[in-house]
């Protein structure tokens, strides 16, 4: 069966960065996206951006640029998010979800920025 | 680019349909077939509804359906049941992106 299991919840300071990692199983690494999406406490669900397995090409959501970094390791069916340069408003859980459809996603990760 | 607008909350008795709207403009919701629709309970992962504005994963009850008109998304949930009451969110293609939309609180009555 399909999964995207995500690495455990993180504590980080202001200014630090953090990796997020997503490794998916149960189906062929390379044929679908993975989207990073993120929800603040109570908040919405916000687009990140998609990463293509097979190339490793990226699209950013603008708000992100130039702080996020997607990336995947094909040996380990494994993808990244990293996020640099944290502020307090960059805690919430952070997914990872499959194709274009989201039809998989990951348990989600709980990043937490505070000094 | 902006969320998608829904509306707050959205409520109706067991039983009864209910609808929430998702509205976006000509370069995402309007200009792709490629609207889907979330549901998501308190603390929990967002499960797929729709897709592709009108089609439905397998799993997914007959209850939930989708259509679009104009800039304007749309999902219906009809014949209401208590296990109904959460969060729904909208998501579009907005050409070099996605964009989901504010999310919906459905409250059974």
């Amino acid at each position: 069966q399909v999964q995207l299991v995500q690495s455990g919840a993180e504590v980080k300071k202001p200014g630090a960065s953090v990796k997020v990692s997503c490794k998916a199983s149960g189906y062929t690494f390379t044929s679908y996206y993975i989207h990073w999406v993120r929800q603040a406490p109570g908040q919405g669900l916000e687009w990140m951006g998609i990463i293509n397995p097979s190339g490793g090409g990226t699209d950013y959501a603008q708000k992100f640029q130039g702080r996020v970094t997607m990336t995947r390791d094909t040996s380990t069916s494994t993808f990244y998010m990293e996020l640099s340069t944290l502020t307090s408003e960059d805690t919430a859980v952070y997914y990872c979800a499959r194709r274009e459809r989201f039809d998989y996603w990951g348990q989600g990760t709980l990043v937490t920025v505070s000094s | 680019q902006s969320a998608l607008t829904q509306p707050r909350s959205v409520s109706g008795s067991p039983g009864q349909s209910v609808t929430i709207s998702c509205t976006g403009t000509s370069g995402d919701v309007g200009g792709y077939n490629s609207v889907s629709w979330y549901q998501q309970y308190p603390g929990k992962v967002p499960q797929l509804m729709i897709y592709d504005v009108t089609k439905r994963p397998s799993g997914v009850p007959d209850r939930f359906s989708g259509s679009n008109s104009g800039n304007t998304a749309s999902l219906t949930i009809s014949g209401l049941q208590a296990e109904d009451e959460a969060d729904y969110y909208c998501c579009s293609y907005a050409g070099s992106g996605y964009v989901f939309g504010t999310g919906t609180k459905v409250i059974v009555l």
